[in-house]
């Protein structure tokens, strides 16, 4: 079984400049996070899917991030324009329930360096 | 969630046990204590969880103790491969379904 995968690795952009990363969860798997660490900080999260919904988005930083997953399968977050602190590793993790309890999965992260 | 306080840092050589522990004094009965580690330039690895009793798994054991404000991560037999950063996260219903990480332990495993 394939695990959770992140596109791309790496990403350099310039100030003011538009990213979109892509996450690919676990097959089946219902629930879907984005957590990012930014230079000399802890895991943070952003937010977290239940299928296609937003059911908590509370750790999103600010309107120039926008998260979308039509159709509740694969996830992308979007970042435009793109500031220097937004440099950071970009999460993703799943789960296969609703539920407080289940395990989360995460992928291998894609890096992200704004200049 | 209730907070969690680990060490910055720990050295293990390899072959031995590494333990590492956990203080979750303000854990409440219904929050589940997770470990995580992240092994550098990958993304965080699940390694066990528990709520009462001492759980084991292929990777590791769990060790909780009988009030549940601390407990012990146990690598039976360490290897260079699990230098990595440990984190003990404590969730229940009160934080949703995120995680919530604090700064971990460094652990290093040497020869």
């Amino acid at each position: 079984e394939a695990g959770v995968t992140q596109f791309p690795s790496h990403s350099v952009i310039e100030k003011g400049q538009t990213v979109t990363l892509r996450c690919d969860p676990i097959s089946g798997h219902d629930n879907l996070y984005w957590y990012r660490r930014v230079m000399g900080k802890e895991i943070k999260f952003l937010l977290h899917f239940v299928k296609e919904s937003k059911q908590d988005e509370s750790g999103m930083p600010n309107n120039r991030f926008l998260a979308e997953r039509t159709g509740g399968t694969y996830s992308t977050l979007k970042v435009q324009p793109a500031e220097l602190e937004d440099s950071g590793v970009y999460f993703c993790a799943s789960s296969k329930k609703m539920a407080w309890e289940e395990t989360q999965y995460f992928g291998p992260g894609t890096r992200l360096l704004v200049l | 969630d209730a907070k969690t306080t680990q060490p910055p840092s720990m050295d293990c050589a390899e072959g031995r046990a590494a333990n590492l522990p956990c203080n979750h004094s303000t854990i409440s009965g219904n929050e589940y204590v997770y470990w995580y580690r992240q092994i550098h330039s990958q993304g965080p690895q699940y390694i066990i969880h528990g709520l009462k009793n001492n759980e084991t798994n292929e990777m590791a054991s769990l060790i909780i103790t009988e009030d549940r404000k601390s407990s012990t991560l146990i690598l039976p037999h360490a290897t260079l491969r699990d230098t990595a950063v440990y984190y003990c996260i404590v969730r229940g219903t009160g934080g949703g379904n995120k995680l919530t990480f604090g700064t971990g332990t460094q652990l290093k495993v040497e020869l």
